[in-house]
């Protein structure tokens, strides 16, 4: 089955304490991204990878860092965690080129960070 | 820039009557529409797309989207809702010169009366 797993679904941490969020695709995609949902925001685009070794900053970059060392994963780090980091997760993946594939979102994270 | 504004951030609805979401898009370039639903504690699922040719999309459980380039709406409508359609809708685009990056509108939250 096609699918992105997020892991772990859910998580509670302290401040400052490093944690790491893991995603992996099954289709072969090459673009992968991280957004957080926040309530009345909507999905914001946190960092994206148009492939191996390629990445890039979205719209809300700040405090958190990527990876991509293979095709499939594509792990999201937050080095020092801080509360205003609290938020719903969600890792997604595509095709490249000229837009024109819809993204597969994973089932999200939810993070809370005291 | 691109941007994306749905403009009812809650719909409260009876079940069995119609509803329509509404989009707007702004964009100097052509764009690919998109209509995700999030349902409770899920990740976001393609509902339809809208990427050339009929300017009448449908799609899944009933839905259905025009695209109108004129006024760069892309409003989505069902004849007839159940209450298994009570979720958060979103609506996001894709511009074809910047690989997938997408961008999301704020979401509406559709609720479905019995």
């Amino acid at each position: 089955e096609a699918q992105v797993t997020q892991n772990p679904r859910y998580l509670i941490t302290v401040t400052g304490k490093k944690l790491t969020v893991t995603c992996s695709q099954n289709m072969n995609h090459e673009y992968m991204s991280w957004y957080r949902q926040d309530p009345g925001l909507g999905l914001r685009q946190i960092y994206y990878s148009m492939n191996v070794e390629v990445t890039d900053k979205g719209d809300v970059p700040e405090g958190y860092k990527v990876s991509r060392k293979e095709k499939r994963n594509f792990p999201l780090i937050l080095e020092s965690p801080s509360p205003n980091q609290t938020s719903l997760y969600f890792c997604a993946s595509s095709w490249p080129g000229q837009g024109a594939s819809e993204a597969f979102f994973g089932q999200g994270t939810r993070l809370t960070v005291v | 820039a691109q941007s994306v504004t749905q403009l009812d951030s809650q719909v409260p609805v009876f079940e069995e009557a119609p509803v329509e979401l509404r989009c707007n898009y702004s964009s100097s370039v052509s764009v690919y529409l998109f209509w995700y639903v999030q349902y409770p504690n899920q990740g976001l699922q393609l509902l339809l797309k809208y990427l050339s040719g009929s300017t009448l999309v449908k799609g899944i459980n009933g839905f259905e989207a025009e695209f109108n380039k004129s006024q760069t709406s892309f409003h989505l409508r069902k004849p007839s809702v159940h209450i298994s359609d009570t979720a958060e809708y979103f609506c996001a685009v894709s511009v074809w010169n910047t690989g997938n990056q997408f961008y999301f509108g704020t979401g509406t939250s559709l609720t479905v009366i019995p």
